[in-house]
């Protein structure tokens, strides 16, 4: 069993909508991470939480460490924030690496 | 300021070549680490490094070394290239490690033929 479980894998959606991708996970963490990945390589880190939530522009993440469990959410979506979305997090007794999920491929279509 | 800059973008070697992939952090960071990512395997972590030592290794042969300089750019070698080790090889940049955040590079896309 994978330490970190992304859903959906794949998500495809009409410009506008409100879009939620789930990660789980299953190891004690000091930080979650959220990542966006487009074609070419590239990654961009979005978000860094260890607690609550963070909001940026349309994007919005939320953590549950009881539940060890965070969402990202994308509102009014757009074309443009098609790419891949990956869940990261630093283990708690190992903070100098990070365990990444399998990524969740966003099309948003106009 | 200057982002994490990978040299070179593009590689092509042929199979039993050596290949030296570099990193320069962000100014000021001193934590380097280095992940694979094939379509298969996803992202995999390789090693990370701070103030010039080791301190995290991954799961990968010993054909895959790397190393830091005192101006914390890193550099990492594959020797006796395999097939398989064609990949997206990033790098990451941080004060720290995990609990300070990372910015990426924008790979080095490695094809073995």
């Amino acid at each position: 069993k994978n330490e970190v479980e992304q859903s959906p894998q794949n998500l495809t959606a009409q410009e506008g909508e409100f879009i939620t991708i789930n990660c789980s996970y299953s190891v004690g963490i000091s930080a979650l991470h959220w990542l966006q990945q487009h074609p070419g390589g590239g990654i961009v880190s979005l978000f860094m939480l260890s607690s609550g939530k963070k909001k940026h522009g349309r994007l919005i993440a939320t953590i549950n460490i009881q539940e060890k469990h965070s969402s990202l959410h994308i509102t009014a979506s757009h074309p443009r924030d098609s790419a891949v979305y990956i869940c990261a997090v630093s283990l708690m007794d190992s903070n100098y690496q990070l365990i990444w999920g399998a990524g969740t491929k966003l099309i948003i279509k106009p | 300021k200057a982002g994490v800059t990978q040299t070179p973008r593009y590689l092509i070697k042929t199979r039993g070549q050596q290949v030296t992939l570099s990193c320069s952090p962000i100014s000021g960071h001193r934590s380097v680490s280095w992940y694979q990512q094939t379509p298969g395997q996803g992202l995999q972590f390789l090693f990370e490094y701070f103030s010039e030592t080791q301190r995290n290794k991954g799961n990968f042969p010993g054909r895959f070394s790397g190393r830091q300089f005192s101006n914390s750019r890193s550099e990492m070698n594959v020797s006796t290239l395999e097939l398989g080790d064609s990949a997206l090889y990033l790098c990451a940049s941080s004060p720290n490690g995990g609990g300070y955040g990372y910015t990426f590079g924008s790979g080095t896309r490695l094809t073995v033929v």
